[in-house]
């Protein structure tokens, strides 16, 4: 069973167009996040849900929305797609508290933007 | 906010030899540091951690240290393997959980 799983697995659109990406954890953790990974490989958190919660939203341009319908998923959508958002979208899951323990992350979900 | 910094950006290490990373953190109320392997085309994946009240964890070839006072952390492995060749990344976590992350070291092990 897949811990972490995000969908699509490779996504190639064209500039303007709106686009999601799907994520679910099966591990019953209360805490889900999106990161950007860059072409130079650097991870750069962009949003976490605690408990379909926003707490996290860092300084992320308006397109990007995410979504969680409930605790064990936590969607993506970017609207009016860029060049510039072309990288490697990982979605990650945790617990959350004073004893944080290990984020699992999915297989990522490479986005390019033509 | 915490700022996580990782050196080197690239290791290049012979079969057998050892490698080591060196990370450091700003922000002193982070208490745990976990340490990521990154695989071509994988997400990232745990391969040991430790908390802010311990100053040294070993698991088989792995070991990480943890220096609080220097908000300094490094990660060893002993006996390079051509498989232990990946990007790696340090993190330091809050107490919100956010997990900020240092850029990464890719590790080359030449057999």
């Amino acid at each position: 069973d897949t811990a972490v799983s995000q969908t699509p697995k490779y996504l190639v659109t064209q500039m303007g167009n709106d686009k999601s990406i799907k994520c679910e954890q099966n591990l019953g953790h209360d805490t889900m996040y999106w990161y950007k990974q860059d072409s130079k490989k650097f991870l750069k958190i962009m949003f976490s849900y605690n408990n379909k919660e926003l707490i996290i939203n860092e300084t992320v341009p308006n397109r990007f929305s995410p979504k969680s319908p409930d605790k064990a998923h936590l969607n993506l959508h970017i609207n009016s797609l860029e060049l510039g958002d072309s990288a490697v979208y990982f979605c990650a899951s945790s617990h959350r508290g004073p004893m944080n323990t290990e984020a699992f992350f999915g297989q990522g979900t490479r986005l390019t933007v033509v | 906010g915490e700022n996580v910094e990782q050196h080197p950006s690239t290791l290049s290490v012979q079969e057998g030899d050892s490698a080591v990373i060196k990370c450091t953190y700003s922000d002193s109320a982070s208490n745990y540091f976990p340490w990521y392997k990154q695989e071509l085309g994988k997400g990232p994946q745990l391969i040991i951690d430790i908390r802010s009240n311990v100053g040294e964890k070993k698991d088989q070839r792995i070991a990480v240290t943890l220096n609080k006072t220097a908000k300094h952390f490094s990660l060893h492995i002993t006996e390079t393997q051509p498989e232990d060749s990946a990007v790696y990344f340090c993190a330091a976590t809050d107490s919100w959980g956010k997990l900020q992350f240092g850029a990464g070291t890719q590790v080359v092990v030449t057999p």
